[in-house]
């Protein structure tokens, strides 16, 4: 099983700052992997898929970058809206999909 | 739209079954894949299984041999059998499809509860 390692844990952000986001694979999933956003009481919602591409209707503040093992979420400029929990997942790695434990972003 | 509403969720005691529902709408049913993926209360996300559109299951170690997925493409429906249920097994369900097996999940339900206790 490939296994997804989120950093950090928690992520503490002043509204209008960068936050950065990462992923490591304990093995190469190439370019498959995809990032969720979810806030308390929902379901997941897609952010990043094929590390790098955005999903419909996604703001352009929402980018993504690696490939491999490292791979990077980053939100240029936080709105109050983007205080969520994030997930990466690998999908190369066929059925046995894999989540990280998630990141927090929290206000700082 | 895309939706797609779980049903069938609720309390079961250690050993038990339940089996729940999911009914898509706003899209073609028939040409995705679909998957149910579970969340303990607090703590990250977990695949459990998946059905591809040739009918073709698939289950995650932990549930392989108590659970069985199925879909019935005539009613828009992913359905999830859960037998033997444990206390580990107590999570929210998310129904979820992707366009592929080698994609990404773009759409998820809202969940279904499932708790195992006596």
């Amino acid at each position: 099983e490939i296994v997804m390692t989120q950093s950090p844990a928690t992520l503490s952000v002043s509204p209008g700052e960068r936050a950065t986001l990462s992923c490591r694979a304990s093995q190469s999933v190439s370019s498959n992997l995809a990032w969720y956003q979810q806030k308390p009481g929902q379901a997941p919602r897609l952010l990043i898929y094929g590390a790098s591409t955005r999903a419909t209707g996604i703001p352009g503040r929402f980018s993504g970058s690696g490939s491999g093992t490292e791979f990077t979420l980053t939100i240029s400029s936080l709105q109050s809206e983007d205080f969520a929990l994030y997930y990466c997942q690998q999908y190369d790695k066929w059925p046995t999909w894999t989540f990280g434990q998630g990141t927090k972003v929290e206000i700082k | 739209e895309v939706q797609l509403v779980e049903s069938g969720g609720g309390l079961v005691q250690p050993g038990g079954s339940l089996r729940l529902s999911c009914v898509a709408s706003g899209f073609t049913f028939s040409t995705y894949d679909m998957h149910w993926v579970r969340q303990v209360t607090g703590k990250g996300l977990e695949w459990v299984s998946s059905v591809l559109t040739s009918g073709e299951p698939f289950y995650a170690d932990s549930v392989e041999g108590r659970f069985t997925i199925s879909r019935e493409d005539a009613k828009n429906s992913l359905y999830l059998q859960m037998d033997s249920l444990r206390a580990g097994d107590t999570a929210v369900y998310y129904c979820a499809r992707s366009w592929s097996a080698y994609s990404p999940i773009d759409s998820w339900g809202h969940g279904a509860l499932v708790t195992v206790s006596s």
